[in-house]
Order: C-alpha cells, then sequence, then structure tokens
C-alpha cells in the first residue's frame, strides 16, 4: 500500500464549480497534512497545510482533515481556467523532521 | 528576496558522464532534501540534509551522491552508476519552526536528460 494516494484524475468541471481533491493515506501517526498545486513544467507551490481535524479555509480554497478516516481533502470553490494544474498531496510521518511523502497527484482541468 | 535557486534549469549529459546540480538557499533553513520526479510519478525523495555535514539517504539514493559542506548548499550528483537518470529534479528547504508544519518551499527544478 502507498503511503499516500490520490485519484489520478484527470478531473475536469466547469468554472465556477466546485472542485474537490481527495487524498488517502496509510500512517496513522501522521501530524501534518499539505497541498500543493504543480503547473506543467514548473516546480511545486504551496497553498495550504493543516494538522488539526476539521475544516481550514483560506480564499476560495478549503482544506479538510478526517484523521479517524485517514482522509484529506481540497476544494476548490468557484473554479478558475488558472486553477487548471496537478495537485499534489503531501504528508508529514513526524518520523523524521520535515520530510514528506507525496501522493501521484491529480491533474485537474477547468474548463471555460 | 528570499528563495531557492537551482541551476543550470536544463541539462544534457550523455551516458556515462557524471553530472552535479546545484541548489542555493538563501531562507536560512537548516534543512535540504532532492526529488526526483517521473511522468505521471510523485515526487520521490533522494537525498535529505538536517544539518551542515550530514545527510541521509531517502528512498531512491543509489547512483546519487550529495554534500552538505554550506547550510545554504546541498548538491546533488548523479553518477553513472543511475540506470535512468532522465528525471525533473527539484530541491527544496524546510524551516526549523514548528517542525511537522514546516511546509517544503521548492526551487524551480532542473530538468536533466541523459542520452
Amino acid at each position: 500500500q502507498k503511503e499516500v494516494e490520490q485519484n489520478s484524475g484527470p478531473l475536469s468541471v466547469p468554472e465556477g464549480a466546485i472542485a474537490s481533491l481527495n487524498c488517502t493515506y496509510s500512517d496513522r501517526g501522521s501530524q501534518s497534512f499539505f497541498w500543493y498545486r504543480q503547473y506543467s513544467g514548473k516546480s511545486p507551490e504551496l497553498i495550504m497545510f493543516i494538522y488539526s481535524n476539521g475544516d481550514k479555509e483560506d480564499g476560495r480554497f478549503t482544506a479538510q482533515l478526517n484523521k479517524a478516516s485517514q482522509y484529506v481533502s481540497l476544494l476548490i470553490r468557484d473554479s478558475q481556467p488558472s486553477d487548471s494544474a496537478t495537485y499534489l498531496c503531501a504528508v508529514n510521518r513526524g518520523s523524521t523532521l520535515g520530510r514528506l511523502y507525496f501522493g501521484r497527484g491529480t491533474q485537474l482541468t477547468v474548463w471555460p | 528576496d528570499g528563495g531557492i535557486t537551482q541551476s543550470p534549469k536544463y541539462l544534457f549529459r550523455k551516458e556515462g558522464q557524471n553530472v552535479t546540480l546545484s541548489c542555493e538557499q538563501n531562507l536560512n533553513h537548516d534543512a535540504m532534501y532532492w526529488y526526483r520526479q517521473d511522468p505521471g510519478q510523485g515526487l520521490r525523495l533522494i537525498y535529505y540534509s538536517q544539518i551542515v555535514n550530514d545527510f541521509q539517504k531517502g528512498d531512491i539514493a543509489e547512483g546519487y551522491s550529495v554534500s552538505r559542506e554550506k547550510k545554504e548548499s546541498f548538491p546533488l550528483t548523479v553518477t553513472s552508476a543511475q540506470k535512468n537518470p532522465t528525471a525533473f529534479y527539484l530541491c527544496a528547504s524546510s524551516g526549523t519552526g514548528s517542525s511537522y508544519n514546516s511546509p517544503l518551499h521548492f526551487g524551480n527544478g532542473t530538468r536533466l536528460t541523459v542520452t
């Protein structure tokens, strides 16, 4: 079982819709969870992180964490064509300072 | 402006040659990392360093070597022993705050092609 699993997609939504990206992880001791956005040919950039159960909102983005279910998600409200990218879920298992385990990413396309 | 600089952006080498990828950061971060990304794959950890003069192997260290002589610098050498070196290489760093919540900051990457 992979450390971090994501729906590979591609996920396609119309402009203005809500895009929902999902991620599960295998290690119950995982401490914190990160969402990165990666445009084609570019390096990942941090969108947000979460470490407590529940929701965390930042602008159009909401991260949701359920440690009991070992599940973390990212909602993008009012999706824009500029949100079209690959979204990477990353997990800090707490065993090595700062080390993150990454999923393969979900490719999102927002069409006008 | 603080950040991570990787050079060069593109690198072409012949099979059998060693090549060194540069990574410099001015964020005053203690920890630095090298990841490799292949098409359709997630990021895989090659090496990481939490302090000067110390580094640990990641999940795919075979065929790679690193050094950490200065806090700001963490160069990666891709040796001829690496079977499939063509990939996108990403250098990252993280700060010394609450470690579990320290995100990784990435450089712009080096795309290595070996023929």
